[in-house]
């Protein structure tokens, strides 16, 4: 079966602090995605990266990092750096490759950036 | 531009009034899907489309279906809405400008009163 767990229900920062937000998945598939997106108060759910099973290089973009590690089943992601603005719910999710794709999410993760 | 586009962004409705969602969208995918989400919970899938062909999730309750008329446009209906049926319910694709990534509409936000 799959799963993903995202440990941290709430973390809560001071500016300027870096922050990581963790995730950890399951799937015996050998072809999978992972993402993150971003729930921001407004509800909309913003896409922030996909990264596919085969493709283990960390990227970055801005101040937003993500490292995948399929040794540990880890997709964890790195604000540096944080600004009130990043204050939001953000979840991973997991998916199968395939037509009839699933996402499988992670509970999220309350992210509150205090000035 | 908006590629998943949902209407209307709140709605209010009263316990047991019929009430309808919709929601189009751009990229011209074949796959649509809805969500409920309540409050501090993950997204919950209710059912997609793979084309015309309707997949339904096991638990979701028979107080919900949807109709797709074309591949643009897909509704949510809720014949009879309860009070736990209140949240936001995302409409999402998959397509263009990134392929095997799944976009969502801005969420249709629902309290039943």
């Amino acid at each position: 079966a799959q799963k993903v767990t995202q440990a941290q229900t709430e973390i809560s920062v001071v500016e300027k602090e870096d922050v990581t937000l963790d995730c950890v998945y399951e799937t015996r598939d050998t072809t999978y995605y992972l993402f993150w997106y971003k729930q921001p108060p407004s509800g909309e759910l913003v896409f922030l990266i996909r990264r596919n099973s085969f493709d283990e290089q960390n990227e970055i973009s801005g101040r937003y990092s993500w490292n995948f590690q399929k040794s540990t089943s880890s997709f964890n992601f790195t604000i540096t750096a944080s600004q009130v603005v990043d204050s939001a719910v953000y979840f991973c999710a997991l998916s199968n490759a395939g037509n009839n794709r699933k996402l499988i999410w992670g509970l999220g993760t309350s992210l509150a950036v205090n000035p | 531009d908006a590629m998943v586009i949902q209407n209307p962004r709140y709605q209010v409705t009263q316990f047991g009034k019929p009430v309808t969602l919709s929601c189009s969208q751009t990229l011209n995918h074949n796959v649509m899907y809805w969500y409920q989400q309540k409050s501090s919970q993950a997204p919950k899938l209710l059912f997609h489309y793979y084309d015309k062909d309707f997949n339904n999730e096991a638990d979701t309750p028979d107080n919900f279906q949807s109709r797709r008329p074309n591949t643009s446009f897909c509704f949510l209906d809720i014949r009879s809405p309860g009070l736990g049926d209140t949240a936001m319910y995302l409409c999402a694709t998959w397509g263009a400008p990134r392929t095997d990534t799944q976009y969502f509409g801005p969420g249709t936000r629902l309290t039943v009163l």
